[in-house]
């Protein structure tokens, strides 16, 4: 099975720009992976951001953006929000259908 | 409003099953894949099992397969899970997620959560 991999933890300063990665072990992250990327703040579920590489859903704030950069997927956050300090994962789709999430990054604002 | 309301957790001993169920309103339940994700405690998502809009197809992680089962009754609005054989690393929280389409054979696009419930595999 691929293995999906993220920062373990990053730090952004209010108002700062961050960016999440997400690599495969199997080569290159494509749009044909899907990427999503979901939020979780402590003792909540999960909610899907961005599916589809960097399609945002209605709830999305407007500051996270998703992307494809140097072979990875991307998360993006412009203007960092202390609501923003969360968990955060991706997930890739492989042939057949097969999602594999990736460890979850745990993002501090600072 | 799309609800997903997951039941069915508890204490169960090693080797012990359990069937989770979710419940489903909001939206046309029979139009859209369903799946299951986990949570350890405290540590990240897995994903367990998904299943098509019309219950013919379904897949598992490795981790599970032979031993959890998905299904769906699409009269009820209500998504399963049949769990048996159960270990101590089963022990998790246990989403229900929708998907934006019907299919699983492409890609999981996991869209709407449930708030989970506690499985605790214990003797």
């Amino acid at each position: 099975q691929a293995v999906v991999t993220q920062e373990p933890s990053l730090t952004v300063s209010p108002g700062g720009t961050v960016t999440l990665t997400c690599g495969s072990s199997t080569g290159a992250v494509t749009s044909g992976h899907f990427p999503y990327w979901f939020q979780q703040k402590p003792g909540q579920a999960p909610r899907t951001l961005i599916y589809d590489t960097s399609n945002k859903h209605s709830w999305t704030p407007a500051r996270f953006s998703g992307s494809l950069l140097g072979g990875k997927a991307a998360l993006t956050l412009s203007g960092a929000q202390p609501e923003d300090e969360a968990e955060y994962y991706c997930l890739l789709s492989y042939s057949g259908g097969r999602p594999v999430f990736g460890g979850g990054t745990k993002l501090t604002v600072l | 409003e799309v609800q997903l309301v997951e039941s069915g957790g508890g204490l169960v001993q090693p080797g012990g099953s359990l069937r989770l169920s979710c419940s489903a309103s909001g939206f046309t339940f029979s139009s859209y894949a369903m799946h299951w994700v986990r949570q350890a405690p405290g540590k990240g998502l897995e994903y367990v099992s998904g299943v098509t809009s019309n219950g013919g197809s379904t897949h598992y992680a490795e981790s599970v397969k032979g031993r959890f089962t998905i299904s769906r009754d699409n009269s009820k609005n209500t998504l399963y899970v049949q769990m048996s054989s159960l270990r101590l690393e089963d022990t998790a929280f246990y989403y229900c997620v929708k998907d934006r389409g019907a299919g699983i054979a492409v890609a999981a696009t996991l869209d709407y959560w449930g708030q989970g419930t506690l499985v605790t595999v214990s003797s």
